[in-house]
């Protein structure tokens, strides 16, 4: 089975300043990795994804994340936030190995606020 | 229509009531999943289809849960003899395959009292 561990529940931040989600896995198979972000009474929207490939993977609205196998760890990073970033953001797995891609395993989540 | 849309967007029941949540997928998406979020947790996933029959059921929690989805598009997650447990936000999403990117509805919140 898989699990995922976010490991910060709240990141508060200063509008401009750069930032880091951590997000940790365990699985016994190679996995596809993915952030999502949820808005306020919002649907959850991808941020990006490693299915495979370069590790150093690129999302929308400046977001990118590393796909680190030895670590076992998928970190999402932006160099400079703004006001809109502020929502949830999970961090999910699948194990990709039949089946669909977008069964998801997902972590309880990080709440991003950002501060003027 | 442009996204997948799920109806109502709030439901409130009492213990031990029948509920029927809706979904409706973007137009030509042949995969579907349905998605519970508990208060403070990320999604858990409960059943997936591809066209109409359920590919994957095994996040149903028990056989008080059921979903159907009888023409390959609309799909409506059934649960029997709701119980206070149940509440949630209850997530569909649609991808055009099952190995393709998944879109999410803004969910049903259910309530039960």
């Amino acid at each position: 089975a898989q699990s995922v561990t976010q490991l910060d529940s709240q990141v508060p931040v200063f509008e401009e300043a750069p930032v880091e989600l951590r997000c940790n896995y365990s699985s016994s198979v190679s996995v596809y990795l993915f952030w999502y972000v949820q808005y306020p009474n919002q649907g959850l929207q991808l941020l990006l994804k490693y299915l495979s490939g370069s590790t150093l993977v690129k999302g929308i609205n400046g977001f990118e994340a590393e796909f680190n196998k030895s670590q076992t760890s998928f970190h999402l990073r932006k160099p400079s936030v703004h006001i809109s970033d502020t929502a949830e953001y999970f961090c999910a797995v699948s194990e990709g190995s039949g089946g669909s891609n977008y069964k998801l395993t997902f972590g309880k989540g990080t709440l991003l606020t950002v501060n003027p | 229509g442009a996204g997948v849309s799920q109806t109502p967007s709030n439901k409130v029941t009492e213990k031990g009531k029948y509920v029927e949540l809706r979904c409706d997928p973007i137009s030509g998406h042949t995969a579907l999943y349905w998605y519970r979020q508990s208060l403070g947790q990320g999604p858990e996933f409960l059943i997936y289809f591809q066209g109409t029959g359920a590919a994957d059921d095994s996040g149903l929690p028990n056989d008080r849960f059921f979903a159907v989805r009888p023409e390959g598009s609309v799909s409506t997650l059934k649960i029997q003899r709701t119980e206070r447990g149940d509440s949630a936000m209850y997530l569909c999403a649609s991808s055009r395959g099952m190995n393709t990117e998944a879109f999410f509805g803004q969910g049903t919140r259910l309530t039960v009292v």
